[in-house]
């Protein structure tokens, strides 16, 4: 089926690094978002990216939408404890209802 | 964000008996409704997509008699697990489809069923 392949798996940095992750996929996305989920928690949005080379903020979260309309990254700048977590994307076809989601990023944080 | 509840959060029973869990959506209207599991350290996986007054679309090998999910209004989801067993125990999540504001989904906190 359709994959979106998630990178990296997982990131052990310092506070205050700036982080970038990426999904890629070998279909067009007409949507993408990006969810943070805690343990024990539904995922939360971060950001939705509507249109090919969009570039959307969220506080210290920028997201884009590939001009290909095959890839998104996130970017988190000045890493701090509260944002280790699993990030996820997720993207869907132009009329799916449902979301293809990536395989996660688990962010883990040095103080 | 729009708000979407979940209720129970967390679940233990007894084999053999089914537990249903509600999904709503608190400040919009939500024609479509999505139950997924995670199993521990993996992806969310789509059980079934609900759409309001219409039966539910079930992923491939999900079993709609072992699951059922009912959408009767535009803000309350529900999937009952029916016969439970110790296999089904999992995280459950529901999601809503908000397309007034965008088109974006929201999660609801999750249900831990535990099947003893």
């Amino acid at each position: 089926g359709q994959q979106l392949n998630q990178s990296p798996q997982s990131m052990f940095i310092q506070e205050g690094e700036d982080v970038s992750m990426n999904c890629t996929s070998s279909s067009i996305f007409n949507t993408w978002l990006w969810y943070k989920q805690d343990p024990g928690e539904g995922p939360v949005l971060l950001i939705a990216l509507y249109k090919a080379g969009e570039l959307t903020s969220n506080g210290r979260l920028t997201a884009q939408f590939g001009i290909t309309r095959k890839d998104s990254f996130l970017n988190i700048s000045a890493s701090i404890p509260s944002d280790v977590g699993i990030y996820f994307c997720a993207g869907r076809f132009q009329g799916a209802q449902k979301l293809v989601f990536g395989q996660g990023t688990r962010l883990t944080i040095n103080p | 964000g729009a708000v979407v509840s979940q209720h129970p959060s967390r679940v233990i029973c007894k084999s053999g008996t089914s537990v249903k869990i509600e999904c709503r959506s608190l400040d919009f209207q939500a024609t479509t409704m999505f139950w997924y599991r995670q199993f521990p350290k993996q992806s969310l996986m789509l059980m079934a997509t609900s759409n309001e007054g219409s039966k539910a679309t079930y992923e491939q090998g999900v079993e709609k008699d072992k699951f059922l999910i009912n959408h009767a209004s535009l803000t309350l989801s529900t999937l009952t697990v029916t016969s439970a067993h110790p296999e089904d125990s999992s995280f459950y999540i529901c999601s809503a489809r908000e397309t007034v504001r965008g088109d974006e989904q929201f999660f609801g906190p999750g249900t831990r069923l535990t099947v003893l």
